[in-house]
Protein backbone atom coordinates (compact mmCIF):
# COMPACT_ATOMS: atom_id res chain seq x y z
CA UNK A 1 0.00 0.00 0.00
CA UNK A 2 2.97 2.24 -0.48
CA UNK A 3 2.38 5.67 -1.73
CA UNK A 4 -1.83 5.69 -0.90
CA UNK A 5 -3.31 6.33 2.40
CA UNK A 6 -6.75 5.35 3.02
CA UNK A 7 -8.65 7.38 6.19
CA UNK A 8 -10.91 6.03 8.20
CA UNK A 9 -9.90 2.25 7.69
CA UNK A 10 -13.04 1.53 10.08
CA UNK A 11 -16.04 3.71 10.75
CA UNK A 12 -19.53 2.67 12.32
CA UNK A 13 -21.99 5.62 11.38
CA UNK A 14 -25.98 5.30 11.28
CA UNK A 15 -28.60 5.92 9.09
CA UNK A 16 -29.10 9.04 7.85
CA UNK A 17 -25.53 10.89 8.47
CA UNK A 18 -23.03 12.39 6.34
CA UNK A 19 -19.34 10.55 5.84
CA UNK A 20 -16.90 11.45 3.97
CA UNK A 21 -13.57 8.94 3.00
CA UNK A 22 -10.31 10.08 2.45
CA UNK A 23 -7.58 9.00 0.24
CA UNK A 24 -4.47 9.83 -0.21
CA UNK A 25 -1.22 9.58 -2.59
CA UNK A 26 2.03 10.45 -2.79
CA UNK A 27 2.71 9.14 -6.49
CA UNK A 28 1.73 12.06 -8.29
CA UNK A 29 -0.64 9.76 -10.34
CA UNK A 30 -3.05 11.13 -12.79
CA UNK A 31 -5.88 8.88 -12.06
CA UNK A 32 -7.74 8.09 -9.03
CA UNK A 33 -10.74 5.65 -8.53
CA UNK A 34 -13.01 4.64 -5.59
CA UNK A 35 -14.71 1.21 -5.79
CA UNK A 36 -16.53 -1.07 -3.51
CA UNK A 37 -16.14 -4.78 -2.40
CA UNK A 38 -19.01 -6.87 -1.34
CA UNK A 39 -19.58 -10.32 -1.76
CA UNK A 40 -21.21 -11.47 -4.53
CA UNK A 41 -19.75 -8.69 -6.53
CA UNK A 42 -16.40 -8.03 -6.91
CA UNK A 43 -15.17 -4.88 -6.99
CA UNK A 44 -17.63 -1.94 -8.77
CA UNK A 45 -16.61 1.38 -9.54
CA UNK A 46 -18.34 3.99 -7.99
CA UNK A 47 -16.57 7.30 -9.78
CA UNK A 48 -13.12 8.12 -11.10
CA UNK A 49 -11.22 11.11 -11.30
CA UNK A 50 -8.89 11.45 -14.09
CA UNK A 51 -7.57 15.00 -13.21
CA UNK A 52 -7.96 18.09 -10.64
CA UNK A 53 -11.54 18.84 -10.42
CA UNK A 54 -12.15 16.37 -13.39
CA UNK A 55 -14.33 13.24 -12.08
CA UNK A 56 -17.25 11.02 -13.58
CA UNK A 57 -19.34 8.44 -12.25
CA UNK A 58 -18.89 4.42 -12.17
CA UNK A 59 -21.25 2.00 -12.48
CA UNK A 60 -22.61 2.15 -8.82
CA UNK A 61 -22.59 6.41 -8.46
CA UNK A 62 -25.94 6.72 -6.55
CA UNK A 63 -26.09 7.96 -3.47
CA UNK A 64 -22.08 8.91 -3.53
CA UNK A 65 -20.25 12.10 -4.60
CA UNK A 66 -16.70 12.70 -5.00
CA UNK A 67 -14.35 15.61 -4.98
CA UNK A 68 -10.59 15.85 -6.32
CA UNK A 69 -9.10 19.96 -5.34
CA UNK A 70 -5.51 18.76 -4.77
CA UNK A 71 -4.15 15.86 -7.41
CA UNK A 72 -2.78 13.88 -4.64
CA UNK A 73 -6.54 13.84 -2.63
CA UNK A 74 -9.53 12.35 -3.50
CA UNK A 75 -12.61 12.92 -1.31
CA UNK A 76 -15.86 10.17 -1.15
CA UNK A 77 -18.82 11.18 0.06
CA UNK A 78 -22.27 9.55 1.95
CA UNK A 79 -24.68 12.60 1.31
CA UNK A 80 -26.97 10.59 3.71
CA UNK A 81 -25.77 6.97 4.42
CA UNK A 82 -28.04 4.13 4.06
CA UNK A 83 -27.78 0.45 5.46
CA UNK A 84 -27.01 -0.68 1.86
CA UNK A 85 -23.73 1.67 1.76
CA UNK A 86 -22.65 -0.58 4.31
CA UNK A 87 -18.88 -1.90 2.34
CA UNK A 88 -15.53 -2.10 2.15
CA UNK A 89 -14.27 0.89 0.09
CA UNK A 90 -11.24 0.70 -1.80
CA UNK A 91 -9.02 3.83 -3.41
CA UNK A 92 -7.13 2.57 -6.76
CA UNK A 93 -4.55 5.31 -8.15
CA UNK A 94 -3.06 4.70 -11.95
CA UNK A 95 -0.41 6.27 -13.60
CA UNK A 96 -2.29 7.58 -16.44
CA UNK A 97 1.00 6.90 -19.05
CA UNK A 98 -0.11 4.97 -22.28
CA UNK A 99 0.94 1.33 -21.21
CA UNK A 100 1.27 1.97 -17.53
CA UNK A 101 -2.24 0.22 -16.61
CA UNK A 102 -1.29 -0.94 -13.35
CA UNK A 103 -3.72 -0.04 -10.77
CA UNK A 104 -2.56 -0.22 -7.48
CA UNK A 105 -5.04 -0.29 -3.99
CA UNK A 106 -5.14 1.52 -0.98
CA UNK A 107 -5.68 -0.95 2.34
CA UNK A 108 -9.78 -0.10 2.16
CA UNK A 109 -11.76 1.74 4.10
CA UNK A 110 -14.47 -0.77 6.33
CA UNK A 111 -18.07 1.12 6.67
CA UNK A 112 -20.75 0.05 8.48
CA UNK A 113 -24.13 1.94 8.53
CA UNK A 114 -26.40 0.67 11.42
CA UNK B 1 -20.31 -6.68 -23.15
CA UNK B 2 -18.78 -4.78 -20.41
CA UNK B 3 -19.16 -7.55 -17.91
CA UNK B 4 -15.83 -10.10 -17.08
CA UNK B 5 -17.56 -13.17 -15.47
CA UNK B 6 -15.43 -15.28 -13.33
CA UNK B 7 -15.16 -18.70 -12.10
CA UNK B 8 -15.66 -20.79 -9.49
CA UNK B 9 -16.83 -18.96 -7.18
CA UNK B 10 -14.81 -20.62 -4.81
CA UNK B 11 -12.36 -23.81 -4.63
CA UNK B 12 -10.64 -26.00 -2.35
CA UNK B 13 -6.88 -27.28 -3.70
CA UNK B 14 -4.55 -29.81 -1.92
CA UNK B 15 -0.79 -28.82 -1.43
CA UNK B 16 1.21 -29.07 -3.98
CA UNK B 17 -1.91 -29.14 -6.47
CA UNK B 18 -2.52 -27.07 -9.21
CA UNK B 19 -5.35 -24.24 -8.69
CA UNK B 20 -7.16 -22.72 -11.77
CA UNK B 21 -9.10 -20.13 -12.33
CA UNK B 22 -11.20 -19.11 -15.28
CA UNK B 23 -12.61 -16.09 -16.87
CA UNK B 24 -14.60 -14.63 -19.79
CA UNK B 25 -15.17 -11.08 -21.28
CA UNK B 26 -17.17 -9.79 -24.23
CA UNK B 27 -15.80 -7.03 -25.48
CA UNK B 28 -13.04 -7.29 -27.84
CA UNK B 29 -11.70 -3.41 -27.18
CA UNK B 30 -10.09 -5.44 -24.13
CA UNK B 31 -6.00 -5.06 -24.43
CA UNK B 32 -4.94 -5.54 -21.18
CA UNK B 33 -5.85 -8.79 -18.55
CA UNK B 34 -4.49 -8.32 -14.94
CA UNK B 35 -4.98 -10.85 -12.11
CA UNK B 36 -5.28 -9.51 -8.52
CA UNK B 37 -4.47 -11.35 -4.97
CA UNK B 38 -6.12 -10.17 -2.25
CA UNK B 39 -5.50 -11.61 1.71
CA UNK B 40 -8.55 -10.63 4.05
CA UNK B 41 -8.00 -7.28 5.47
CA UNK B 42 -5.61 -6.29 2.96
CA UNK B 43 -6.51 -4.26 -0.62
CA UNK B 44 -5.63 -6.13 -4.27
CA UNK B 45 -2.82 -6.46 -5.58
CA UNK B 46 -1.36 -7.06 -8.90
CA UNK B 47 -0.10 -10.51 -9.18
CA UNK B 48 0.58 -10.89 -12.80
CA UNK B 49 -0.63 -9.99 -16.24
CA UNK B 50 -1.26 -10.20 -19.57
CA UNK B 51 -1.73 -7.97 -23.17
CA UNK B 52 -3.32 -10.17 -25.98
CA UNK B 53 -0.23 -9.99 -28.40
CA UNK B 54 0.62 -13.39 -26.12
CA UNK B 55 -0.82 -16.70 -25.64
CA UNK B 56 0.64 -17.28 -22.40
CA UNK B 57 2.72 -15.69 -19.50
CA UNK B 58 4.62 -17.31 -16.43
CA UNK B 59 6.03 -15.93 -13.34
CA UNK B 60 6.93 -18.40 -10.74
CA UNK B 61 4.33 -20.72 -10.28
CA UNK B 62 1.58 -18.28 -11.79
CA UNK B 63 0.37 -18.58 -14.89
CA UNK B 64 -2.17 -16.87 -17.40
CA UNK B 65 -3.40 -18.74 -20.40
CA UNK B 66 -5.13 -16.41 -23.21
CA UNK B 67 -7.46 -17.58 -25.50
CA UNK B 68 -8.41 -14.69 -27.85
CA UNK B 69 -10.56 -16.75 -30.16
CA UNK B 70 -12.62 -17.46 -26.98
CA UNK B 71 -12.34 -14.60 -24.88
CA UNK B 72 -10.92 -16.33 -22.53
CA UNK B 73 -8.03 -16.34 -20.14
CA UNK B 74 -7.30 -18.36 -17.01
CA UNK B 75 -4.44 -18.49 -13.57
CA UNK B 76 -3.24 -21.53 -13.03
CA UNK B 77 -1.20 -21.42 -10.02
CA UNK B 78 1.07 -24.76 -9.93
CA UNK B 79 2.23 -26.61 -6.80
CA UNK B 80 -0.18 -24.42 -5.21
CA UNK B 81 0.82 -23.67 -1.34
CA UNK B 82 -1.05 -22.69 1.89
CA UNK B 83 0.11 -19.26 1.40
CA UNK B 84 -2.10 -18.70 -1.46
CA UNK B 85 -4.85 -18.91 0.36
CA UNK B 86 -6.46 -15.80 -0.93
CA UNK B 87 -9.41 -14.18 -3.33
CA UNK B 88 -8.34 -13.54 -6.92
CA UNK B 89 -10.06 -11.19 -9.13
CA UNK B 90 -9.45 -11.53 -12.91
CA UNK B 91 -9.94 -8.10 -14.34
CA UNK B 92 -9.80 -6.09 -18.19
CA UNK B 93 -9.18 -2.78 -19.14
CA UNK B 94 -8.86 -0.49 -22.89
CA UNK B 95 -4.88 1.36 -22.70
CA UNK B 96 -6.94 4.24 -23.51
CA UNK B 97 -8.92 6.93 -21.84
CA UNK B 98 -9.79 6.61 -18.44
CA UNK B 99 -8.31 2.80 -18.24
CA UNK B 100 -11.04 1.95 -16.38
CA UNK B 101 -10.96 -1.72 -15.41
CA UNK B 102 -13.92 -4.19 -15.15
CA UNK B 103 -13.46 -6.96 -12.08
CA UNK B 104 -14.87 -10.32 -12.37
CA UNK B 105 -16.41 -10.94 -8.93
CA UNK B 106 -13.76 -13.38 -7.36
CA UNK B 107 -12.44 -16.47 -6.43
CA UNK B 108 -12.11 -17.59 -3.05
CA UNK B 109 -8.88 -20.21 -3.11
CA UNK B 110 -8.20 -22.41 0.19
CA UNK B 111 -5.00 -24.45 0.03
CA UNK B 112 -5.14 -27.09 2.68
CA UNK B 113 -1.91 -27.70 4.02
Amino acid sequence: DAGITQSPRHKVTETGTPVTLRCHQTENHRYMYWYRQDPGHGLRLIHYSYGVKDTDKGEVSDGYSVSRSKTEDFLLTLESATSSQTSVYFCAIQPGDSGANVLTFGAGSRLTVL
Amino acid sequence: QQQVKQSPQSLIVQKGGISIINCAYENTAFDYFPWYQQFPGKGPALLIAIRPDVSEKKEGRFTISFNKSAKQFSLHIMDSQPGDSATYFCAASVSSGTYKYIFGTGTRLKVLA
